[in-house]
C-alpha cells in the first residue's frame, strides 16, 4: 500500500539556523500537503502541492515538489522559536482518494 | 461555522468495553477519517469515507468501526478497548484533493 516517509524524525537547532525536513511516497502522489501541529494541539494545514517540481514560499518556509511527484520538502529560513511544533506531510492517493501522512518532523528551536 | 467536532476531549476505559468517539463537520465535506496518533508514529490512518454510505479501511483499521449514514455525521466505534488502543485520535474533514480540518481530538487511556 501507499507509504509516506519522513526524515528526520527530531531536529533541534539553534534560533537563526535553517532547517528542512523530507518527505518520500512509495507511490506517486495527485497532491502533497504539509501541515503544523503544535505541542498538545490539533494538525493545521499550511500549504498544498499539486504540480511536477512547483516550489511555493510562505515567508521563512519554502515547499518544493519532486518532479517525479514522488517526494517534497520544507525548508525554513532563520528559524524563530514560534516554529516549535511537528511538521507533516501528507500524500493524497489519486486513487482513493485517502490522506496518507508521514511520521512528522519534531523542531525543537533554542533560543 | 463549527468547522470539526470531536467528543469528548478525554476518556478512560477498562479492558474490554466499548465506546464510540464522535465526529460531525458542517461544511459538507464529501471526504472524512479518522487517525491516531502515537509517538514517533505519525498520524496513522484507521478509517475513511468519500461520502456518506461509503466506508473504506485505513493502515490500522482492526478493532474499529465505522459507519457513514450522513455527510455530517462519522461516528468511530471501538468494539472491544484494549490498552493497545491508548492514543489521541483526530477526526478530519475535507472536499476532495483541498486541505484536511481537524478536529481537537480525544485522549483515550486504556486500562
Amino acid at each position: 500500500g501507499q507509504q509516506v516517509m519522513q526524515i528526520p524524525q527530531y531536529q533541534h537547532v539553534q534560533e537563526g539556523e535553517d532547517f528542512t525536513t523530507y518527505c518520500n511516497s512509495s507511490t506517486t502522489l495527485s497532491n502533497i500537503q504539509w501541515y503544523k501541529q503544535r505541542p498538545g494541539g490539533h494538525p493545521v494545514f499550511l500549504i498544498q502541492l499539486v504540480k511536477s517540481g512547483e516550489v511555493k514560499k510562505q515567508k521563512r518556509l519554502t515547499f518544493q515538489f519532486g518532479e517525479a511527484k514522488k517526494n517534497s520538502s520544507l525548508h525554513i529560513t532563520a528559524t524563530q522559536t514560534t516554529d516549535v511544533g511537528t511538521y507533516f506531510c501528507a500524500g493524497r492517493s489519486s486513487n482513493t482518494g485517502k490522506l496518507i501522512f508521514g511520521q512528522g518532523t519534531t523542531l525543537q528551536v533554542k533560543p | 461555522n463549527a468547522g470539526v467536532t470531536q467528543t469528548p476531549k478525554f476518556q478512560v476505559l477498562k479492558t474490554g468495553q466499548s465506546m464510540t468517539l464522535q465526529c460531525a463537520q458542517d461544511m459538507n465535506h464529501e471526504y472524512m477519517s479518522w487517525y491516531r496518533q502515537d509517538p514517533g508514529m505519525g498520524l496513522r490512518l484507521i478509517h475513511y469515507s468519500v461520502g456518506a454510505g461509503i466506508t473504506d479501511q485505513g493502515e490500522v483499521p482492526n478493532g474499529y468501526n465505522v459507519s457513514r449514514s450522513t455527510t455530517e455525521d462519522f461516528p468511530l466505534r471501538l468494539l472491544s478497548a484494549a490498552p493497545s488502543q491508548t492514543s489521541v485520535y483526530f477526526c478530519a474533514s475535507s472536499a476532495m484533493n483541498t486541505e484536511a480540518f481537524f478536529g481537537q481530538g480525544t485522549r483515550l487511556t486504556v486500562v
